[in-house]
């Protein structure tokens, strides 16, 4: 049973350019989380999905950013015209259920880097 | 605003020497603690959830406490296998809290030397 498989592992763009980060849910997971990681700071929420729906999308930046998960296929994280200031560790977790205490588990996550 | 922060930032222990990390939360309406060992590339794998003051938990090296401002993580007798970093987490009920956000600190960074 594969756990949460994020992709790719690293990425790397120019300024300017768009990040795409995808998220592959557990098996049987229909709830993901986004969190980012930025250097010296602890890991933030960004946004909550179901599928098709965006639940909660409080922590993310109002521009440039934003979240799907459609009915069929991953969940991805799309970063328009990237800054340096994006680069950090972006991690999603799954749930089978709506809560913490339902099995959230972290993917590996996705290391940016905007140069 | 709910805050956690963790202390010391950067613990070196020799192995076989037992110590403790801090976690001090100030939060509206605490849900539950959490803690979670982040490894070097890697997302943070879960340990423990304390939800009520006095609650103890365990696993091997590991004893995770909690009071009504604080939690503790006991390590005992560590070994270099568990270097890592340490996060603790609260699950709030007040405002910005919800029953799937997760607030963090920024870690503790665990070094065993054999």
């Amino acid at each position: 049973n594969a756990g949460v498989m994020q992709n790719p592992r690293h990425l790397v763009r120019r300024r300017g350019q768009e990040a795409r980060l995808r998220c592959s849910p557990m098996k049987g997971h229909s709830h993901v989380y986004w969190y980012r990681q930025l250097p010296e700071e602890g890991l933030k929420f960004m946004v909550y999905l179901q599928k098709e729906n965006i639940i909660d999308e409080s922590g993310m930046p109002k521009e440039r950013f934003s979240a799907e998960f459609p009915k069929e296929g991953p969940s991805i994280l799309r970063i328009q015209q990237v800054v340096r200031g994006d680069s950090a560790a972006y991690f999603c977790a799954s749930s089978p259920a709506a809560g913490i205490n339902y099995g959230y588990t972290f993917g590996s996550g996705t290391r940016l880097t905007v140069v | 605003e709910d805050q956690v922060t963790q202390s010391p930032e950067a613990l070196r222990l020799q192995e076989g020497e037992s110590s403790s990390l801090n976690c001090s939360y100030t939060v509206s309406g605490l849900r539950g603690l959490f803690w979670y060992r982040q490894d070097p590339g890697k997302g943070p794998e879960f340990l423990f959830t304390l939800y009520s003051a006095g609650e103890e938990k365990e696993k091997e090296r590991l004893k995770a406490t909690l009071t009504k401002k604080e939690s503790f993580l006991h390590i005992t007798a560590p070994k270099p296998e568990d270097s890592a970093t340490y996060l603790c987490a609260v699950q709030t009920s007040g405002s910005g809290g919800s029953n799937y956000k997760l607030t963090f600190g920024k870690g503790t960074l665990l070094t065993v030397n054999p």
